[in-house]
This record gives structure tokens, C-alpha cells and sequence, in this order.
């Protein structure tokens, strides 16, 4: 069964740093790429970022460029999201979700998501 | 950017109507397109993609259609579990870019 299961969400000041992580098992780790999507409370879901299965790649939205980085870590079937220089618009449910072999990707699979809020 | 357009917004509807949620790109997409389901509190669930290739275990009253920049989700016959909010997705593109998504409610 895949699960993708995301950590590290929490109350953090703007300006501070945060970094999510999502262990993912029951799937080949290294066959597919991943993302985070984010959905704002009550809002539509918004893209932040993937990454291709060799982990050479990495795409972002402009919302989050510069101040996003996702990397993978396939020894431990970890992706993670360090997210610095944190806004109050930063503040939403963030999904980790598996992509397919290609670089771009649609998500079949989802983590169940967590909450990041960023107020002072 | 590729915008996405959903409409409706809002969609009243009745146990056993046939359903149809529209999503036009800015842009030609092919047929790049997914599109998923979401419950209150709950993530995503992929119901279609390449436009119109059902994942595996989805109702088969579930369908997409569509190339270009027009796509249709169909729900063939509404049922109870199907109220929810649907969004569509472009592939085509980095960046990534969701419909602003439509809510089916119970009429």
C-alpha cells in the first residue's frame, strides 16, 4: 500500500524557517517524482513544487522561489520541503503527493496533510 | 502562466443527475489534464488523467473528455459519496496550475 506521511508542521514567526518532511513507502522511491501542493484555509489547491526521480530537477512556483528548497532523500524515502524566509501568505495545509516517471506530473498518490501557520 | 477555469463555481444537484464540471485553459494543454476530488478535511484523490483515463478503482460512472483548452468531468449518476469539491489540474507546464475548483452540493 503506498503512504506518504508528512511531519514538521508547526507555528512559526514570519521571517522564520520550517522544514517538512514525507516518508513514503509501499512504491519504488526512486521511480517516480514528487511534489507539495498547498491549499489555503477554504482556498483551491496551489502547486509549490516538485521534483524529478533522480532528483537533479526541481521546479517551483514563483510564490515560493528563492525561499523554497525540495530535495529527496532516497536512502531514507524522504522528501522534504525547507521553507525559509516564511510569510503570513505561507500559512496553509501542505500535501506531499507522489508524481509519475515523467518530469512533469499529475499526483495519484497523497499524504494526508499538515498544517503550517505563520503568524507572530 | 496556464490559467485553468472551472465552471461552475457551485453546483446544486440531486442523487441520480448526470453532472458535468467544465475546465478551459488559457492555452492549448493536449490533453495534459487530470482532474481530482476532495472531501472536507481530507486530500486530494485522483480521478482522471491524460483528459480521460480513469484511474484504477474509480467509479466507472466517472469520465473525462476533452483536448486542447476544453475539458469535461462527467458523473454520469450522482451519488451520495460523490458530493464534494472537484478541481482540474495542467501537466503540460511547469508551473503546475489547479482549476479554482467546483463545489457539487446536494440541491
Amino acid at each position: 500500500e503506498v503512504q506518504l506521511v508528512e511531519s514538521g508542521g508547526r507555528l512559526v514567526q514570519p521571517g522564520g524557517s520550517l522544514r517538512l518532511s514525507c516518508a513514503a513507502s509501499g512504491f519504488t522511491f526512486t521511480d517516480f517524482a514528487l511534489g507539495w501542493v498547498r491549499q489555503a484555509s477554504v482556498k483551491g489547491l496551489e502547486w509549490v513544487s516538485s521534483i524529478n526521480l533522480s532528483g537533479d530537477r526541481t521546479y517551483y512556483a514563483d510564490s515560493v522561489k528563492g525561499r523554497f528548497t525540495i530535495s529527496r532523500d532516497d536512502s531514507k524515502n524522504t522528501l522534504y520541503l525547507q521553507m525559509d524566509s516564511l510569510r503570513a501568505e505561507d500559512t496553509a495545509v501542505y500535501y506531499c503527493a507522489r508524481g509519475g516517471r515523467g518530469a512533469i506530473v499529475y499526483f495519484d498518490y497523497w499524504g494526508q496533510g499538515l498544517l503550517v501557520s505563520v503568524s507572530s | 502562466d496556464i490559467q485553468m477555469t472551472q465552471s461552475p463555481s457551485t453546483l446544486s444537484a440531486s442523487v441520480g443527475d448526470r453532472v458535468t464540471i467544465t475546465c478551459r485553459a488559457s492555452q492549448s494543454i493536449s490533453r495534459w489534464l487530470a482532474w481530482y476530488q476532495q472531501k472536507p478535511g481530507k486530500a486530494p484523490k485522483l480521478l482522471i488523467y491524460k483528459a480521460s483515463s480513469l484511474e484504477s478503482g474509480v467509479p466507472s460512472r466517472f469520465s473525462g473528455s476533452g483536448s486542447g483548452t476544453e475539458f469535461t468531468l462527467t458523473i454520469s449518476s450522482l451519488q451520495p459519496d460523490d458530493f464534494a469539491t472537484y478541481y482540474c489540474q495542467n501537466y503540460d507546464l511547469y508551473p503546475l496550475t489547479f482549476g479554482g475548483g467546483t463545489k457539487v452540493e446536494i440541491k
